[in-house]
């Protein structure tokens, strides 16, 4: 069984501001995680993934988030906040070999504020 | 390229009325599959479909049912629509078999009023 675990429903920043947004996850088996955006009224899309090998997994928008084993961690950062990256971000975890199925995490809501 | 495409956008019943959304993909991926999203639960997991001509149950398949008409297409039935139901689904598609490839591609979503 797998299972993700998004600490802080919603988060605030100032524009500028690092960006930290934390997922933990649980899982019986090695995991691949992901991290999703939603925009406003729109489907989710593919931030980063760590499958395998380097342990910092840089996306797009500046994002970067760091597979740390010791904490069964995955958590999101980036350096300086931007308006437009207000917006839910979704964890999701799933079994190593691909696999049929990702778990979500509930989401973190993120405001940038002026 | 349209990817995966999502009918209708927005949909309100009454309940006991029954409705299907459809779902369709372009890529030639072979699995589908149907997501509601409720507000602070997330996204949680209705139906699959690992490849054409199977289907599985996700965490929450009750008063649901599905039909992967071929590789393309993966529809999301409500026989009997309860206001519980009221949600937004996502359909996603993904390729298998491929190392690394848990990626999904999401629809816009639907959003469905159950009154």
């Amino acid at each position: 069984a797998q299972s993700v675990t998004q600490l802080g429903s919603h988060v605030s920043v100032s524009e500028g501001a690092l960006v930290l947004l934390r997922c933990n996850y649980s899982s019986s088996v090695p995991p691949y995680l992901f991290w999703y955006v939603q925009y406003p009224n729109q489907g989710l899309q593919l931030l980063l993934k760590y499958t395998t090998g380097a342990t910092l997994v840089k996306g797009i928008n500046g994002f970067e988030a760091e597979f740390k084993k010791s904490e069964t961690s995955f958590h999101l950062t980036k350096p300086s906040a931007h308006m437009s990256d207000a917006a839910e971000y979704f964890c999701a975890v799933s079994r190593t070999g691909g696999g049929n199925k990702l778990t979500f995490g509930t989401g973190t809501q993120l405001k940038v504020e002026l | 390229n349209a990817g995966v495409t999502q009918t209708p956008k927005f949909q309100v019943l009454k309940t006991g009325q029954s409705m299907t959304l459809q779902c369709a993909q372009d890529m030639n991926h072979n699995s589908m599959y149907w997501y509601r999203q409720d507000p602070g639960m997330g996204l949680r997991l209705i139906y699959y479909s690992a490849s054409e001509g199977t289907t599985d149950k996700g965490e929450v398949p009750n008063g649901y049912n599905v039909s992967r008409l071929n590789k393309r297409e993966f529809s999301l039935r409500l026989e009997s629509a309860a206001p519980s139901q009221t949600s937004v689904y996502f359909c996603a598609s993904k390729v298998t078999g491929f190392p690394g490839a848990n990626v999904l591609t999401f629809g816009a979503g639907s959003r469905l009023t159950v009154l």
